[in-house]
């Protein structure tokens, strides 16, 4: 069946521009998680999703970061006035529920680059 | 104290060699662990969940230490095709959030 999908791919945006990032998760899947990745690092924690509530939004860097999550689906990140250190990869992953031991499947990322 | 931390290597290990990975966690609620495998610029998959009482896929073997709060990955007869950063992953019980560890990068020289 279809994973997890990202969209844009790439994103080149000014600073200051606003970027809207897209994460389609799986069919089914309850909880739906944002990260991001610079460079050479480890994964960030952003927000995660149960349905379309957030239990944690305790990772998102700034209030100039929002995420919504609409009809238990499709996410959107959101990065108003965006600066040069937000570039990164922003990585989506869905798992079925959000409790117990279920896989999170990722997608492949938005490579977000700031000029 | 972060609450997943790995060393962050690299290990360089020639093929067919037996490398084993930490990872140290500091949340004792934590019920859920995991091994992720990450390729260079692409997303992580999953590698294998770890159990209380240990467990092995194949050439990997996963431990959990909750005494002294660690988990571990074992790969015995290490191929080139394991380079890789591991991922280690920790999560409460409920509804919270995973945590990842930076990750362990692996390389594995013919």
């Amino acid at each position: 069946g279809a994973g997890v999908s990202q969209s844009p791919s790439n994103k080149v945006t000014e600073k200051g521009k606003d970027v809207e990032l897209r994460c389609d998760p799986i069919s089914g899947h309850t909880a739906l998680y944002w990260y991001r990745q610079s460079l050479g690092q480890g994964l960030e924690f952003l927000i995660y999703f149960q349905g379309n509530s957030a239990p944690d939004k305790s990772g998102l860097p700034s209030d100039r970061f929002s995420a919504e999550r609409t009809g238990g689906s499709v996410s959107t990140l959101t990065i108003q006035r965006t600066q040069q250190e937000d570039s990164a990869v922003y990585l989506c992953a869905s798992s079925l529920f959000g409790t117990g031991s279920y896989e999170q499947y990722f997608g492949p990322g938005t490579r977000l680059t700031v000029t | 104290r972060k609450e997943v931390e790995q060393d962050p290597g690299p290990f360089n290990v020639p093929e067919g060699a037996t490398v084993a990975f930490n990872c140290t966690y500091s949340n004792s609620a934590s019920q859920s662990f995991f091994w992720y495998r990450q390729d260079c610029r692409k997303e992580p998959k999953l590698l294998m969940s770890v159990y209380s009482s240990g467990n092995e896929d194949g050439r990997f073997t996963a431990q959990l230490n909750r005494a002294s709060q660690y988990i571990s990955l074992l790969i015995r007869d290490s191929k080139l095709s394991d380079s890789a950063t591991y991922l280690c992953v920790v999560k409460p019980g409920g509804y919270q959030k995973v945590t990842f560890g930076t990750g362990t990068k692996l390389q594995v020289i013919p």
